[in-house]
């Protein structure tokens, strides 16, 4: 079967530009969790869906960042306005256990 | 809150034995995972310890100990391709969030 998908691979935009990255996660999955990533760092956690909702958003830093999973598999972030410093790799796992299987992620450059 | 430790480089032979130690503060959590990164791919999962002790597979094993707060991963008969970035990370009792650690970056000299 497939793994997680993240579309768009690579996304370059312009400061205060909306953006929305996208995540198809394995199906099946219920547990669906956003991250992201600058060089050199862990995976820094941002939200967790358990199905539909929104279990654990304490990691989104502003309200810029917004994330939604309307139908429980495929889910979308959302950034406003963005800014430089949200350039980074934002990467998206699913897990129905103990085993994230992660997507390949979007490469995001504010410019 | 929660937060993981371990060394931000490691380096090692080809066909030797490496440990990447990796310490934590949470206040309960269901078990320590280990993830393997290379670059420019997506993290790959390798254990998970939800006990005390060792669990193996294959040439990587993983270890637990609750009470001392600690865990590391042993790679065994390295191979170049081993060279990667290792993350441990917990899953936290109360939430559900998966924190990670920095990551220990492993260098395989020939």
């Amino acid at each position: 079967g497939a793994g997680v998908s993240q579309t768009p691979s690579n996304k370059v935009t312009e400061k205060g530009k909306y953006v929305e990255l996208r995540c198809d996660p394995i199906s099946g999955h219920t547990a669906l969790y956003w991250y992201r990533q600058s060089l050199g760092q862990g995976p820094e956690f941002l939200i967790y869906f358990q199905g539909t909702g929104a279990a654990d958003d304490s990691g989104l830093p502003n309200d810029r960042f917004f994330a939604v999973r309307p139908e429980g598999s495929v889910s979308t972030l959302k950034i406003q306005r963005t800014e430089r410093g949200d350039s980074a790799m934002y990467l998206c796992a699913s897990s129905k256990g103990n085993e994230q299987f992660f997507g390949p992620g979007t490469r995001l450059t504010v410019l | 809150g929660q937060s993981l430790e371990q060394p931000s480089e490691v380096t090692a032979v080809e066909g030797a034995i490496v440990q990447i130690n990796c310490t934590y503060q949470t206040s309960g959590f269901y078990g320590l995972s280990w993830y393997q990164q290379h670059d420019g791919g997506a993290p790959t999962f390798l254990s998970y310890n939800a006990l005390d002790g060792l669990e193996e597979t294959g040439r990587f094993s993983s270890f637990l100990s609750r009470s001392d707060s600690y865990g590391y991963l042993l790679l065994q008969e390295l191979q170049m391709k081993d060279s990667a970035s290792y993350f441990c990370a917990v899953r936290d009792r109360r939430d559900d969030k998966i924190i990670f650690g920095k990551g220990t970056r492993l260098h395989i000299l020939p």
